[in-house]
């Protein structure tokens, strides 16, 4: 099983519409959760922590779920500009960071 | 502030050559992590450096690939002999410690013929 595993998408949504997708990890002791946007062609950047009672950040919610062992990103009011592919990031232990293979997303005019 | 700094952009040889890239990571950044990132894939890591230290390399193909990071600031990652299925971009990334946000350079993209 995969350390961190993201449904691939792609999630094609028309303009002012709410996306969301979830992200699960197999490794019950980790405790630190990010979500990393990476347009095309382009590094990944820090889009937000995940904290445990869950956190908004403008038109972007992320949860955690640590019974089900997963976290999601909401995206509100969904914009052209946001079309990307967002990556789960979870750090099993105390130094190793662990991508998913990320969640396409296309807004649409 | 400078970000992370990584040389060359691209990066097209034949199978069974050598390559290898630099990056030079955010002033006083601890940590600096090389990442290998097929088309349509996640960041996989490579190898990762606290200081001038190896802190993960689980994951490095030791007979092909070595990096090193002397006097704990730049790092080079070399190549030798290169296969078709390393083409892809490599990423080079540095954090302050190894828990907080990382920050990538724009990467290497490596294409083998």
């Amino acid at each position: 099983r995969k350390e961190v595993e993201q449904d691939p998408g792609p999630f094609n949504v028309p303009e002012g519409a709410t996306v969301a997708f979830n992200c699960t990890y197999s490794n019950s002791a980790s405790q630190s959760f990010f979500w990393y946007r990476q347009d095309c062609r382009k590094e990944p950047k820090l889009l937000m922590s995940v904290y445990s009672s869950g956190n908004e950040d403008g038109r972007f919610t992320a949860q955690l779920n640590r019974a089900s062992q997963y976290i999601s990103l909401l995206i509100r009011d969904s914009k052209l500009s946001d079309s990307a592919t967002y990556l789960c990031v979870v750090n099993a232990n105390d130094y190793k960071l662990s991508f998913g293979a990320g969640t396409t997303v296309t807004v649409r005019a | 502030e400078a970000g992370v700094a990584q040389s060359p952009r691209y990066k097209i040889i034949e199978k069974r050559q050598s390559v290898a890239f630099w990056c030079n990571p955010i002033s006083g950044h601890a940590t600096l992590y090389w990442y290998q990132q097929i088309l349509g894939q996640g960041p996989k890591l490579l190898i990762q450096f606290q200081n001038n230290g190896v802190v993960d390399d689980s994951q490095l193909p030791k007979d092909r690939f070595s990096a090193e990071r002397l006097k704990g600031v730049d790092s080079t990652l070399k190549i030798q002999p290169a296969k078709l299925e390393d083409s892809a971009v490599y990423l080079c990334a540095s954090s302050q410690s190894g828990y907080g946000e990382l920050f990538f350079g724009e990467g290497s993209r490596l294409t083998v013929l």
